[in-house]
């Protein structure tokens, strides 16, 4: 998927359950970005990295966490404190240096609260 | 967060006409401007952007154009045609954000044959 993939491609949650999906890139990207995209609400964002080992909330992070142990990697865990986490995931990457900004995009993960 | 608007919210146009979509946006540092393009069931993709010591750029039929002063940049597209159809979305890089971009809304622009 272009250097950046997402797993799964749908999934599927209880009520009460953490769930966690998968953002792999190897782009040798320095950033990695999670967005949720609701209808008419444009991409919103969760949360974003621009180094291993530490990472930012971004304006909707409240029930979500991140972690970023390696470059190529970055999940993100819906938790069950998240009261509508029915939408599409997105996760992004882009590089950091030399004024190049332009993300790649992975094909995205649908979340359905069952 | 940080305000970016982006009108109009949907935009409908006979093939072979111009289409304009505005964004505008609060943070006066901003210094990226690009513009994604996502069509129906698939992820956005970059389709053009501009950096803040350029007042225009063109690629084929689509443009971007840039006012610093009143914090607005615009997506042009000229001679549409169907495939053309998606949702666009501005999505102005916020300093305070790192290098996060901060998305509109997105306006779907519908072409018609």
């Amino acid at each position: 998927d272009g250097g950046i993939t997402q797993s799964p491609k749908y999934l599927f949650r209880k009520e009460g359950q953490n769930v966690t999906l998968s953002c792999e890139q190897n782009l040798n990207h320095d950033a990695m970005y999670w967005y949720r995209q609701d209808p008419g609400q444009g991409l919103r964002l969760i949360y974003y990295s621009q180094i291993v080992n530490d990472f930012q909330k971004g304006d909707i992070a409240e029930g979500y966490s991140v972690s970023r142990e390696k470059k190529e990697s970055f999940p993100l865990t819906v938790t069950s404190a998240q009261k509508n986490p029915t939408a599409f995931y997105l996760c992004a990457s882009s590089i950091v240096t030399g004024r190049n900004y332009g993300y790649t995009f992975g094909s995205g993960t649908r979340l359905t609260v069952v | 967060g940080e305000n970016v608007e982006q009108h109009p919210s949907t935009l409908s146009v006979q093939e072979g006409d111009s289409a304009v979509i505005k964004c505008t946006y609060s943070d006066s540092a901003s210094n990226y401007f690009p513009w994604y393009k996502q069509e129906l069931g698939k992820r956005p993709q970059l389709i053009i952007d501009i950096r803040s010591n350029v007042g225009e750029k063109k690629d084929q039929r689509i443009a971007v154009t840039l006012n610093k002063t009143a914090k607005h940049f615009s997506l042009h597209i000229t001679e549409t045609q169907p495939e053309d159809s998606a949702v666009y979305f501005c999505a102005p890089l916020i300093n305070q954000a790192g290098t996060a971009l901060i998305f509109g809304k997105g306006t779907t622009l519908s072409v018609s044959s």
